[in-house]
């Protein structure tokens, strides 16, 4: 039973518009969410992480929104560049576990 | 490199046959964890290791998949008798922390095994 869904497979943005990809989880237990970011044939890189004491955190262009009593969290990323473009993975834990939740994925394109 | 590195990167085998694949991880992470991605699906945990401790195995989907890890070194997951569903990308990651607030793991590229 997936605990990370992320319900849009593919969403596609103009250069320099805003990229809203969302995520929801069912485990009300996780409490450290992270995105990842994953081009062709390479393995995923960490992008972006918060902590359930919060409800945003920005870096740069990337803003990822946690709202708890939705299980609900985005990412946002603004202005979007053609070099987003890739699938990006939503992940969730729970503290003290060894193990990282992971959705389906997003692929995202932006055109230029 | 620096960052980790798995080989093969391809691996085609025959039903029935058993599979080694190997991860080295970045030099001083003590935490490795084998995920799986099959076509369309998230990634899927199957192991993790961290130091000298126990490794929580709770993921490995049978008795065929097993792992080992040599201190805080290279590690090869071993999949018996293949079958057709064990067809995916097996992907490594290291990092330098423990599970609390594992946060940022570092991948390789991963290992795609495709099973006929």
């Amino acid at each position: 039973d997936q605990q990370v869904k992320q319900n849009s497979p593919s969403l596609s943005v103009q250069e320099g518009r805003i990229s809203i990809l969302n995520c929801d989880y069912t485990n009300s237990m996780f409490d450290y969410f992270l995105w990842y970011k994953k081009y062709p044939a390479e393995g995923p890189t960490f992008l972006i992480s918060i902590s359930s004491i919060k409800d945003k955190n920005e870096d740069g262009r990337f803003t990822v929104f946690l709202n708890k009593s939705a299980k609900h969290l985005s990412l946002h990323i603004v202005p979007s560049q053609p070099g987003d473009s890739a699938v990006y993975f939503c992940a969730s834990q729970e503290t003290g576990a060894n193990n990282l939740f992971f959705g389906t994925g997003t692929r995202l394109t932006v055109i230029p | 490199g620096a960052g980790v590195s798995q080989s093969p990167s391809n691996k085609v085998t025959e039903k029935g046959k058993d599979v080694e694949l190997r991860c080295d991880p970045i030099s001083g992470h003590t935490a490795l964890y084998w995920y799986r991605q099959r076509l369309g699906q998230g990634l899927e945990f199957l192991i993790y290791f961290q130091g000298n401790s126990a490794p929580d195995k709770s993921g490995l989907p049978s008795d065929r998949f097993s792992a080992e890890r040599t201190g805080e070194s290279v590690s090869t997951l071993t999949i018996q008798r293949t079958q057709q569903e064990d067809s995916a990308v097996y992907l490594c990651a290291s990092s330098p922390r423990g599970t609390i607030n594992t946060g940022e793991l570092f991948f390789g590229e991963g290992s795609r095994l495709t099973v006929l």
